[in-house]
């Protein structure tokens, strides 16, 4: 029963780097989202997947693109990091087929971007 | 989108019972209510949830009034352990996939 599972757990880049955060979920759940949660913002959408093939935007979505090519991965990527993109990302993941099944969520990714 | 307002934050003491209160004065029809609970360094956890009245489980019990534009999440004698940020989110993955989450309530619990 691993869940959600998010890599790696800690990230330091220097601005202008590149890298893919990587969500997993064994749950077979069409729904997949990326947040982050930066201190007294609360969690923020950046991108959101109903299924493979299947993305769209959240609330703040530039800096950051996503691909679903599974049901089981959504990874984000951010192409050329911000010191604005320091933050703790969290994936979260749910069936979508009803709306009252909940979110889970895996443990986070903390990023430092100087 | 339902946007939601909870207090900031909240003290109590081990073995209290701690109600908090959500607003959400804008749900849609098809809009339940969902409760999370986070730790530090964790992701949220989900409590419970519901649609209307009073729905219970081995945590905590949700109160839905009527009209749907509050709802309260009670938590019976809580702990040390029960100190986290609780969140209310309003919405409908089916139909609006644009969850739109609220800052919290920060519980503390003291000995």
């Amino acid at each position: 029963n691993a869940g959600v599972t998010q890599t790696p757990k800690f990230q330091v880049l220097k601005t202008g780097q590149s890298m893919t955060l990587q969500c997993a979920q064994d749950m077979n759940h069409e729904y997949m989202s990326w947040y982050r949660q930066d201190p007294g913002m609360g969690l923020r959408l950046i991108h959101y997947s109903v299924g493979a093939g299947i993305t769209d935007q959240g609330e703040v979505p530039n800096g950051y693109n996503v691909s679903r090519s599974t049901t089981e991965d959504f990874p984000l990527r951010l192409l050329s990091a911000a010191p604005s993109q320091t933050s703790v990302y969290f994936c979260a993941s749910s069936y979508s087929g009803t709306g009252d099944l909940p979110l889970h969520f895996g443990n986070g990714t903390r990023l430092t971007v100087t | 989108l339902a946007k939601t307002t909870q207090p900031i934050s909240m003290d109590s003491y081990e073995g209290q019972e701690v109600n908090i209160t959500c607003s959400h004065n804008n749900i849609a029809t098809n809009d339940y209510i969902t409760w999370y609970q986070q730790f530090p360094s964790q992701g949220p956890r989900f409590i419970i949830q519901g649609y209307k009245t009073k729905v219970t489980n081995e945590v905590a019990s949700l109160f839905i009034p009527a009209d749907r534009k509050s709802s309260t999440l009670s938590l019976p004698r809580v702990s040390l352990s029960d100190t986290a940020v609780y969140y209310c989110l309003v919405g409908d993955i089916r139909n609006n996939r644009k969850l739109i989450w609220g800052l919290g309530t920060s519980l503390a619990v003291n000995p």
